[in-house]
């Protein structure tokens, strides 16, 4: 069965500080992982996918994440913090193995407050 | 704009009464899912559909029912034996490789 881990439920930075988001995942297959951001009340948006090609992966507002099949890791990071990036963060892996749809498989969150 | 839409926004009932959430979608997906989002939790997998009039039990389907009559429908049914549903709820689609997977903004389910 697939898993996720995230370490940290709450992470504090300042603003213009580096971002680093832990994720640990547990797959029997390659996994197909993803980093969503979702502000109050909202849904959730895509950061960022790992689809087993180049494992230095960058998504939007200027978040990337490496995939390190050594360590079962896929951390978030981004080098310099902003005020509107204060959100919750999840990391996901995919049990999809075909074009037909797949489950995905959550972690628990975490929350990322950022300080003037 | 293609999307999904979830309805309403928040919803407040009574206990022992079954409330039915809706979700339409117009992005022509196949796969469609429900989760449930509690604080400190994560989302957990309530029920997915991959085609319609087919569905399968997530991780935490009982107290919960689905319908999938219609490719843009899928429905999901909160029933008086969820001994605990308040919660927020979040509808999905999957569009393949290609599209990927699109998440509505959300229901928010408060049983009083």
């Amino acid at each position: 069965a697939q898993s996720v881990t995230q370490l940290g439920s709450h992470v504090s930075v300042s603003e213009g500080a580096l971002v680093l988001l832990r994720c640990n995942y547990s797959s029997s297959v390659p996994p197909y992982l993803f980093w969503y951001v979702q502000y109050p009340n909202q849904g959730l948006q895509l950061l960022l996918k790992y689809t087993s090609a180049a494992t230095l992966v960058k998504g939007i507002n200027g978040f990337e994440a490496e995939f390190k099949k050594s360590e079962t890791s896929f951390h978030l990071t981004k080098p310099s913090a902003h005020m509107s990036d204060a959100a919750e963060y999840f990391c996901a892996v995919s049990d999809q193995r075909n074009n037909q749809g797949g489950k995905l498989i959550f972690g628990q969150g975490t929350e990322l407050s950022v300080k003037p | 704009d293609g999307g999904i839409t979830q309805s309403p926004k928040y919803l407040f009932r009574k206990e022992g009464q079954n409330v039915t959430l809706s979700c339409e979608q117009n992005l022509n997906h196949d796969a469609m899912y429900w989760y449930r989002q509690d604080p400190g939790q994560g989302l957990r997998l309530i029920y997915y559909s991959q085609i319609v009039n087919d569905f399968q039990k997530g991780d935490i389907a009982e107290g919960y029912s689905v319908s999938r009559e219609k490719k843009e429908s899928f429905p999901l049914t909160v029933t008086s034996a969820q001994k605990n549903p308040t919660a927020f709820y979040l509808c999905a689609t999957n569009g393949g490789w290609t599209y990927g997977y699109t998440f509505g903004s959300g229901t928010r389910l408060t049983v009083v």
